[in-house]
Parts: C-alpha cells; structure tokens; sequence
C-alpha cells in the first residue's frame, strides 16, 4: 500500500537557520504530493504541492521539488523564522482520492 | 476560495450523549469528504470517506455504529459520535474534494477541526 516516510523529530533550529525536512514515499501509480503545516489547536493549511515529476511547489520561501528517481519530496528553507514553528506534514494524494500522511515533524524556532 | 468550514470548533458533552459535527464546503461542491480524527501529536487517522448520496466507507477499526456519517448535499457531511465516551475525546478532522476542475483537480481541502472533550 502507498506510505509515507518523514524525517522524525523534533527540529529545533535557530532563527535564519536553514531548514530540510526529509520525505519520501511509496505509491502505486502517479501521486501528487503535498506538504501541510498545523499551527497549535487549528487544522491542517496546505503549505505547497506537486502533481508530477520535477515539479517545484513553493509558498512562504518554502519549496520541495518532486523527485520520481529517489520518490523523495522533501521540504527546504532557506532562514526559518520564530513564526514558522509548527508541525509539518507530508503527504501524498492518489487518483484514487485517499490522502496518505507521514507521521508529522515538528519544527521549534528559537530566537 | 476552496474553504471548508467545521462546526462546532470544539464542544464538551457528558459521557452517553451524542454530538454532530458538521462539514461544509462554502465555495465548491464537495463530490467526496473525508473524515480523520487526530490524537496529540500524531498523524491524521482516516475513519471513513463519503461520497454524496450512498453509505459512507469506513475503515478498519472505525465502529460504523458509534461513528455515523451522513453526506446529504455536496456540500455537507456530518459526522455523529454516538453514545460518546472519554476515550472518544480526540481533534476531529475533514476534508473535501471534488472531481471538478475547481477549485483544484483531486486535491484535499481541509476544515479547521473540531476537537471534541467527553467528560
């Protein structure tokens, strides 16, 4: 069955630092793949996504490029903020309509 | 555009009471909804996907009975957590997607939650 694999936690890292939050998955077919962030008590916010191989999601300085060869998606920052803490999802949606999430990693920022 | 909406966005009830949430899709018509219930940092467990107008799939481990989903319209599915017990207290997750080409072809869009306390 399809599954999703994260890079487990918790990341600490320092305000600006960069950031790599490993994913990668196994699906049948040609999934999309998506990256969400929950903040404390509120539900999951798509954060960036990707329907085909190479494509680059990107949103917030957030980018993940969809890699079919190493079937990875992982998640990058360039300089994380205090605000950016959260924990991530990765997830992968096939035509089937099913949603598969990874475990979650969750991110601190310290000033 | 693309908003899911959850109501309530929490409710406490006494242990053998029944609650419904609600899920509705504002802006699109939401041919299937999926429903997770989410416990304190883990992952989102899918319960059940419903289509509008047939019986909800539940999956393995999911009590049908307990848990009672209902997608009338395209834009709304409920969920009713039946004879409610403590260990039933968890964050309570959907999610809509539709066929269509809007808002977004075979993407997930997710409600707010609704995290539910049974005392």
């Amino acid at each position: 069955g399809d599954s999703v694999t994260q890079m487990e936690g918790p990341v600490t890292l320092s305000e600006e630092a960069f950031l790599t939050i490993n994913c990668t998955y196994t699906a049948t077919g040609y999934p999309s793949l998506f990256w969400y962030v929950q903040y404390p008590g509120e539900g999951l916010q798509l954060l960036l996504k990707a329907t085909k191989a190479d494509d680059k999601g990107s949103n917030k300085g957030f980018e993940a490029t969809y890699r079919k060869e190493t079937t990875s998606f992982h998640l990058e920052k360039g300089s994380v903020q205090v605000s950016d803490s959260a924990v991530y999802f990765c997830a992968l949606n096939t035509n089937a309509g099913k949603s598969t999430f990874g475990d979650g990693t969750t991110l601190t920022v310290k000033p | 555009g693309a908003v899911v909406s959850q109501h309530p966005s929490w409710v406490i009830c006494k242990s053998g009471t029944s609650v419904k949430i609600e899920c509705r899709s504002l802006d699109f018509q939401a041919t299937t909804m999926f429903w997770y219930r989410q416990f304190p940092k883990q992952s989102l467990m899918l319960m059940a996907t419903s289509n509008e107008g047939s019986k909800a799939t539940y999956e393995q481990g999911v009590e049908k009975d307990k848990f009672l989903i209902n997608h009338a319209s395209l834009t709304l599915s409920t969920l009713t957590v039946t004879s409610a017990h403590p260990e039933d207290s968890s964050f309570y997750i959907c999610s809509a997607r539709t066929i269509d080409q809007y808002p977004s072809y075979n993407e997930q869009f997710f409600g707010p939650g609704t995290r539910l306390t049974v005392l």
